[in-house]
């Protein structure tokens, strides 16, 4: 099947900085990927679609100028999680839609300290 | 709005002994069915699925039928292996342009010899 490669795998930040996660479909181009965010024991939560060269549609509750996505090419799509706070600390995944089928990144913890 | 319930885990069974996972879901119209699986240190990856009323998804021995009356969408597998331990994730899309999948909070499968 197609491949979703996410970077970086594991990130540990300070309280206040930004961090960018990226994730690129290595075999295929996706017009659209997704952004999820999985608590401990809870299912993957629905972030925010993204469509390449137009903006993110993000699901109510999430704050899109604290969780920026930028799609600019058809195989990467970039998070980018600011002035981050503890309470983001999170498993971030990616998904890239090819032939009406999801793929997924392996996720990215994020721990801010 | 759509959303997706399965058994809470962890699941713990010896090697040979016969799996079910229960999922059941809400949503409007006829979505499309999906079982993940997520092993130790991997994305999430594509288990079976099925996409209308009565269809049987199955692969690796593991099989799930749409069932609309009951709204549920059940995995099965008649005789685990150790190799079978992962986190299943029970999932929907919505037969719309561009949605994502929507999950389950995952049950975690640990088979011992």
């Amino acid at each position: 099947g197609a491949v979703v490669s996410q970077h970086p795998s594991r990130v540990i930040c300070k309280s206040g900085t930004s961090v960018k996660i990226e994730c690129r479909s290595l075999d295929f181009q996706a017009t659209t990927m997704f952004w999820y965010r999985q608590f401990p024991k809870q299912s993957l939560m629905l972030m925010a679609t993204s469509n390449e060269g137009s903006k993110a549609t993000y699901e109510q509750g999430v704050e899109k100028d604290k969780f920026l996505i930028n799609h600019a090419s058809l195989t990467l799509s970039t998070l980018t999680v600011t002035s981050a706070h503890p309470e983001d600390s999170s498993f971030y995944i990616c998904s890239a839609r090819e032939s009406n089928e999801q793929f997924f990144g392996p996720g990215t913890r994020l721990t801010v300290l | 709005g759509n959303s997706v319930t399965q058994m809470e885990g962890p699941v713990t069974l010896s090697e040979e002994a016969f799996l079910t996972i229960n999922c059941t879901y809400t949503a409007t119209g006829y979505p499309s069915l999906f079982w993940y699986v997520q092993y130790p240190g991997e994305g999430l990856q594509l288990l079976l699925k099925a996409t209308k009323a009565d269809d049987k998804g199955s692969n690796k021995g593991f099989e799930a039928t749409y069932r609309k009356e009951t709204t549920s969408f059940h995995l099965e597998k008649g005789s685990v292996q150790v190799s079978d331990s992962a986190v299943y994730f029970c999932a929907l899309r919505a037969n719309q342009a561009g949605t994502a999948l929507i999950f389950g909070k995952g049950t975690t499968l640990s088979v011992s010899s």
